[in-house]
């Protein structure tokens, strides 16, 4: 257990409204990670953050920002959600010292 | 961008039979990950094998980085197996990870 959770875990939000997805780690981990999975897909990665105020985006960057101010949360934020928004989004941590990325429970968004 | 392709998508057994999952990638990588996602939808690490093999219970895993392709082998099956499995592959480039997934095998044990 990797001690990372997310919030919420569900969520049913209206077309355009703003949604901020949190990811909390009890580790203090640097590396953290936002993905998305949708069927036919495996994860594909949004943006990841390897330290505080540091971040980067990664393959499916367009439409999310994120913000790190504390090294133990992460958050992603949806600035007006579309329905090609709708997913299961995964957050997840690699330790130090080792490039193995640990994922948590998970949050499903739908977005109508 | 990398590319990782899995075989077979789907996978049909009975308790009990053994079973090969494949992950070719298209480029060098830093390291390799399988996972094992439940039923339920959880995400559980099966190994981290750049190469080489591992053995973990009844499964194990072999990474051929050269040929760039790794296998993972279920032995002696369970009706718990059930569930998608995912090779990912890791580029590193100073800062930057880029954890790359391919699409899954769903595997299906039946009793």
């Amino acid at each position: 257990d990797a001690g990372i959770t997310q919030s919420p875990r569900h969520k049913v939000t209206e077309t355009g409204t703003p949604v901020t997805l949190r990811c909390h780690q009890t580790e203090n981990h640097r590396y953290m990670y936002w993905y998305r999975q949708d069927p036919g897909h495996g994860l594909r990665l949004i943006h990841y953050s390897y330290g505080v105020k540091d971040t980067d985006k990664g393959e499916v960057s367009d439409g999310y920002s994120v913000s790190r101010s504390k090294t133990e949360d992460f958050l992603l934020t949806l600035e007006s959600a579309t329905s090609s928004q709708t997913s299961v989004y995964f957050c997840a941590i690699s330790r130090d010292n080792s490039y193995e990325q640990y994922f948590g429970p998970g949050t499903r968004l739908t977005v109508t | 961008g990398i590319q990782v392709e899995q075989s077979p998508p789907d996978l049909i057994l009975q308790e009990g039979a053994n079973s090969t999952l494949r992950c070719n990638f298209s480029d060098s990588v830093n390291n390799l990950q399988w996972f094992h996602q439940n039923p339920w939808g959880q995400l559980i690490n099966l190994f981290y094998i750049p190469s080489g093999t591992k053995q973990n219970g009844r499964l194990s895993a072999t990474t051929v980085a050269t040929e760039r392709y790794s296998l993972l082998y279920i032995s002696s099956s369970q009706t718990t197996d059930s569930g998608v499995y995912f090779c990912a592959v890791l580029l590193v480039s100073g800062s930057a990870r880029q954890l790359t997934f391919g699409s899954g095998t769903q595997l299906t044990v039946l009793p």
